[in-house]
């Protein structure tokens, strides 16, 4: 069990630029969340999969955020047109879902649009 | 609207003494509150979680507290060592805890020798 990963962990991308980050949950893993925290803030929630199905979308993922899970393994987030709120750390969490609720987190991908 | 407030914002404590995290709720509906610990640069870890049918939990130096008729819950973390030093989360979900989670703005520990 070699716990959530995150990638890429750093990327620096200048306003207007697309990125897409990557998760790959633990194993068996069948709920994946994605969550986003600034600077002395708590996490926020973002979106979270069941499989590969997406089942819920916070008002905070505008129009401009994408993810999916196809196959229900990993998953991407990607955020076009970036913008300089959009500077955070993106966290992805990943639960059993049957029974095991706890959610565990990756180490985050932090983003800095310049 | 805020739904979990967690305070202090900030605590220094002393080696060795009690380190008393707390956090209130509204919505009734949460019935999972678990608590992570965050060091600068990682992502959240899991500390410890209680449900509302018990009122006390302990793992190890760490006790959850839980008060369902107040709506508030805390975490003590017993013998303050300065590895204890992070960020800690309260969060608060529904179903069991299969729902997103919602987080308190966090508390900034120092424990110092």
């Amino acid at each position: 069990d070699t716990g959530v990963s995150q990638n890429p962990r750093h990327k620096i991308t200048k306003r207007g630029q697309n990125v897409t980050f990557r998760c790959d949950p633990i194993s068996e893993h069948n709920r994946l969340y994605w969550y986003r925290q600034t600077l002395g803030q708590g996490p926020e929630f973002l979106t979270y999969f069941q499989n590969e199905a997406q089942l819920e979308k916070s008002r905070l993922l505008s129009d401009r955020f994408s993810a999916e899970r196809p196959k229900g393994s990993f998953s991407t987030l990607e955020i076009q047109r970036t913008e300089q709120g959009d500077s955070a750390m993106y966290l992805c969490a990943s639960s059993s879902g049957w029974g095991g609720f706890e959610q565990y987190f990756g180490p985050g991908t932090r983003l800095t649009v310049t | 609207q805020q739904q979990v407030k967690q305070s202090p914002q900030s605590l220094i404590v002393q080696k060795g003494g009690i380190s008393i995290i707390n956090c209130a709720y509204e919505n009734t509906a949460f019935d999972y509150f678990p608590w992570y610990q965050q060091f600068p640069g990682k992502g959240p870890a899991l500390l410890i979680a209680i449900r509302p049918d018990v009122s006390e939990k302990k793992e190890g130096r760490f006790t959850i507290s839980f008060n369902k008729s107040a709506k508030q819950f805390s975490l003590h973390i017993m013998d303050s060592q300065p590895g204890d030093s992070a960020t800690y989360f309260c969060a608060a979900s529904t179903n069991s805890g299969n729902t997103p989670l919602v987080f308190g703005k966090g508390t900034r520990l120092s424990v110092i020798a």
